[in-house]
This record gives structure tokens, C-alpha cells and sequence, in this order.
């Protein structure tokens, strides 16, 4: 495709139901990053995947957000039990692996958790 | 530990004004910087960084190392300018970026 991809745009849910976010990085990009955008909190680090490396996930915020990569292309978050909090946009980004190269990010997914 | 920090949640200038908006990092190692822009309804993107020593739409962004800085600058504000602007750190050995909480530029006509 032309650029990442991102599933779906908004998503509204009620507070205590599962979503899953997909994202469908840039074909060849062996990096894939998921960020969380909030109003004044700027873009907070969530995890990456880098080829078929052991993923970082110490940004998670808790145990209720996992995320996974499948073939090393698209890539599914997961977020269980939402809870208001969990409102924000979430987004995905891709690299091409080298150190240093820009990212290139999707449109993102508006959560809003009633 | 790595950090971003941006002090200015909003700036605010008049069209033709000169620009700066702050960013300083902390990293021991030898950074990589770069400023992302996400103009209204567009998606985040590339606006410079730094191992490029270029000039995008008027910005440009000196690395000092001593002062830890990385500030954007522009000396005559436009208009279209007007987005938000997050400063992003990247590792020489490691590929994950960290992005400072974002300054909003407004430009007033």
C-alpha cells in the first residue's frame, strides 16, 4: 500500500468491553511502533517489533494492553476491559529498521470508552 | 534514561514574527533528533532531523550537544504553519524513538 494503514478510524465502546486495533504497516517496513496519543500527554511509547526480535513492550501500561505481529507485517493491539482512561488515539507507525530512519505513521484509531 | 521535553504546550506568534520552539533531551549517548508536524486532520510526519542539516518549509534545527537542545526555528512565522510540533530523540544503537509532550503553534494573521 502507500502508507500505514490503521483499523478501524474511530471506535466508540462501552467501558469493560475488549477492542483490538489493526495496523498495516508499509510493505517491506521490518519495524512496527504503536503510540498512544493523548491531549497533553504527547505521544507515549507503547511497544515495537523489530523483524522477528523478541518485541519491546515496556511501554504497555498494563497488563490489559498486549499487542502481536503476525508474518511480520500487520499487527493487532488489544486492549481488554477498557476503561475510560483508555480513551485516546492510538497510533501506528513503521521504519524501514535502519537506525535513525524517519517513521512513517498511520492516521491512527480515535478510542473514545463510555 | 531517555527524555524529550518540550516546555511550551502553546506558542503563539503573528505572521512574520520569528519562531522558536524549544526542545531539550536528555541521552548520554550520541542522539539522533528529528521534529515531527501533524497539521490539522493531516497525519504525523517528518518535518527535519538533524543527520540531514536541511531546511523544510523555512525551519531549520541546530543539535548543541553542550546544551542539549535541539530547538526549531523559523524567522518569519506563516499562517499555515499553525500545527502541532513534537521533538523526537532516537538512539545511535537502538531504534526506538521517544517524543517530547508537543508544542502547539499558533500563527495569527
Amino acid at each position: 500500500g502507500a502508507g500505514v494503514s490503521q483499523s478501524p478510524s474511530n471506535k466508540v465502546t462501552e467501558k469493560g468491553k475488549d477492542v483490538e486495533l489493526r495496523c498495516d504497516p508499509i510493505s517491506g517496513h521490518t519495524a512496527l511502533y504503536w503510540y498512544r496519543q493523548s491531549l497533553g500527554q504527547g505521544l507515549e511509547f507503547l511497544i515495537y517489533f523489530q523483524g522477528n526480535s523478541a518485541p519491546d513492550k515496556s511501554g504497555l501500561p498494563s497488563d490489559r494492553f498486549s499487542a502481536e505481529r503476525t508474518g511480520g507485517s500487520v499487527s493487532t493491539l488489544t486492549i481488554q476491559r477498557t476503561q475510560q482512561e483508555d480513551s485516546a488515539v492510538y497510533l501506528c507507525a513503521s521504519t524501514d529498521g535502519t537506525v535513525g530512519e524517519k517513521l512513517f505513521f498511520g492516521s491512527g484509531t480515535q478510542l473514545s470508552v463510555l | 534514561a531517555q527524555r524529550v521535553t518540550q516546555p511550551e504546550k502553546l506558542l503563539s506568534v503573528f505572521k512574520g514574527a520569528p519562531v522558536e520552539l524549544k526542545c531539550n533531551y536528555s541521552y548520554s549517548g550520541s542522539p539522533e533528533l528529528f521534529w515531527y508536524v501533524q497539521y490539522s486532520r493531516q497525519r504525523l510526519q517528518l518535518l527535519l532531523r538533524h543527520i540531514s542539516r536541511e531546511s523544510i518549509k523555512g525551519f531549520t534545527a541546530d543539535l548543541n550537544k553542550g546544551e542539549t537542545s535541539f530547538h526549531l526555528k523559523k524567522p518569519f512565522a506563516q499562517e499555515e504553519d499553525s500545527a502541532m510540533y513534537y521533538c523526537a530523540l532516537s538512539g545511535s544503537s537502538f531504534n526506538k524513538f521517544y517524543f517530547g509532550s508537543g508544542t502547539k503553534l499558533n500563527v495569527k494573521p
